[in-house]
Parts: C-alpha cells; sequence; structure tokens
C-alpha cells in the first residue's frame, strides 16, 4: 500500500476559479513534506516544503498547509491559470532520508 | 545554465538489447538519483548514489544497472533484464543526502519498447 495516498486522481476547473488538492500519508518518522508540479512530459519542480513545526506556506498563488497530527496535507490553488494545468506531486520525506511520492493529482484548467 | 541534463530526451528499444540513459549535472550536488515513472503511479527509486563510486540499489533496481566514477554523471542502463521498460525515467540529484534539501529533477527521458 502505498504511504502518500492523493486525491482527487483528476480535476478539471475553470479558468480564474480556486482549488484544494489533498495529500494524506503514513510516512513515519515524518521529516518534510514537499508539493511538486510537473507539466507533462518534463520534469517535475519544487513548489514548497515544510517541516513538521510549519502549519501553512505560500509560493504565489500556491498555499500549501500541513497537519502533522493527522498527517494530511493540502494544496490551493487561488485565481487558476491555464497554465496551472498540471500533475502536482506530494513527496514526503522520512528522517532516514527516504522520499516516499504519491501518484499525483491531474489538474485541467479550461477557458 | 546550472541544472541536470538528461539525454536523449525520447529512445526506444528492441526486445534484448541493452540502452544507456545519460543524466549529467553542474550544480555540485552529491547525491544523484534514477526513478521511474509509469501512468497513475508516483515515481519508484531505482537507484540512488551518494558519493561518488558509491550506489545503492532503490525498490525496482531489478534489470537496471548504474555506475558513478564521475561526481556530475549518473548513467543509467536498461538491460534486457528488464522485462517492461516502456516508461518515463527521471535523474535527480540533492546538494547532500539529507532529508531537508530540496531534490532536483531532470526533464525525463521517454524509453518505449518496439
Amino acid at each position: 500500500k502505498n504511504q502518500v495516498e492523493q486525491s482527487p486522481q483528476s480535476l478539471i476547473i475553470l479558468e480564474g476559479k480556486n482549488c484544494t488538492l489533498q495529500c494524506n500519508y503514513t510516512v513515519s518518522p515524518f521529516s518534510n513534506l514537499r508539493w511538486y508540479k510537473q507539466d507533462t512530459g518534463r520534469g517535475p519542480v519544487s513548489l514548497t516544503i515544510m517541516t513538521f513545526s510549519e502549519n501553512t506556506k505560500s509560493n504565489g498563488r500556491y498555499t500549501a498547509t500541513l497537519d502533522a497530527d493527522t498527517k494530511q496535507s493540502s494544496l490551493h490553488i487561488t485565481a487558476s491559470q491555464l497554465s496551472d494545468s498540471a500533475s502536482y506531486i506530494c513527496v514526503v520525506s522520512e528522517n532516514n532520508n527516504d522520499m516516499r511520492f504519491g501518484a499525483g493529482t491531474r489538474l485541467t484548467v479550461k477557458p | 545554465d546550472g541544472g541536470i541534463t538528461q539525454s536523449p530526451k525520447y529512445l526506444f528499444r528492441k526486445e534484448g538489447q541493452n540502452v544507456t540513459l545519460s543524466c549529467e549535472q553542474n550544480l555540485n550536488h552529491d547525491a544523484m538519483y534514477w526513478y521511474r515513472q509509469d501512468p497513475g503511479q508516483g515515481l519508484r527509486l531505482i537507484y540512488y548514489s551518494q558519493i561518488v563510486n558509491d550506489f545503492q540499489k532503490g525498490d525496482i533496481a531489478e534489470g537496471y544497472s548504474v555506475s558513478r566514477e564521475k561526481k556530475e554523471s549518473f548513467p543509467l542502463t536498461v538491460t534486457s533484464a528488464q522485462k517492461n521498460p516502456t516508461a518515463f525515467y527521471l535523474c535527480a540529484s540533492k546538494r547532500v543526502a539529507g532529508s531537508g534539501n530540496t531534490i532536483y529533477f531532470g526533464e525525463g527521458s521517454w524509453l518505449t519498447v518496439v
């Protein structure tokens, strides 16, 4: 069973709308959680990184939240743009440096 | 420009052939990684290297081989023993092999068996 579960698997929204992507994990001991954006056929690019003590971190229109008690994270995208169409991957690192990848959420922003 | 360069971007392999994917980084990173990405699945670790002349198997190493003769280079060979090699392959690197450092990815290589 994958230790990092993302939902939804795919999402379609209209340009200008907001959306929230979810990441639940069972990885332990927890070190940090990252969100990556991956355009089709390209390598993932880091959006945010959060450690155990951080609850919220923003990067422009992207805001990530972390609840280390419930082992949940979310990525909120505000005022979506066509260029936000991509896969968003949640990556959780253990203290021993192992990284566990979620399967990603495929976001499509339509005009 | 600093970054990770993977080549080729697209590669076709015949049954029974070995092929090698190149990965070069000029970020002076110590750790390098190879991942395989299949549709609907998370990235899976094939091999990783934390230092020159040393590498370790990841979760799906069977049918693959690597070398780390230089700090900046970490080529991946997909051997004929890999029964289902068609996938998107990503190379990555990190400054040191610690959990707090960000991992950077190359642009990926598509391998197709024909």
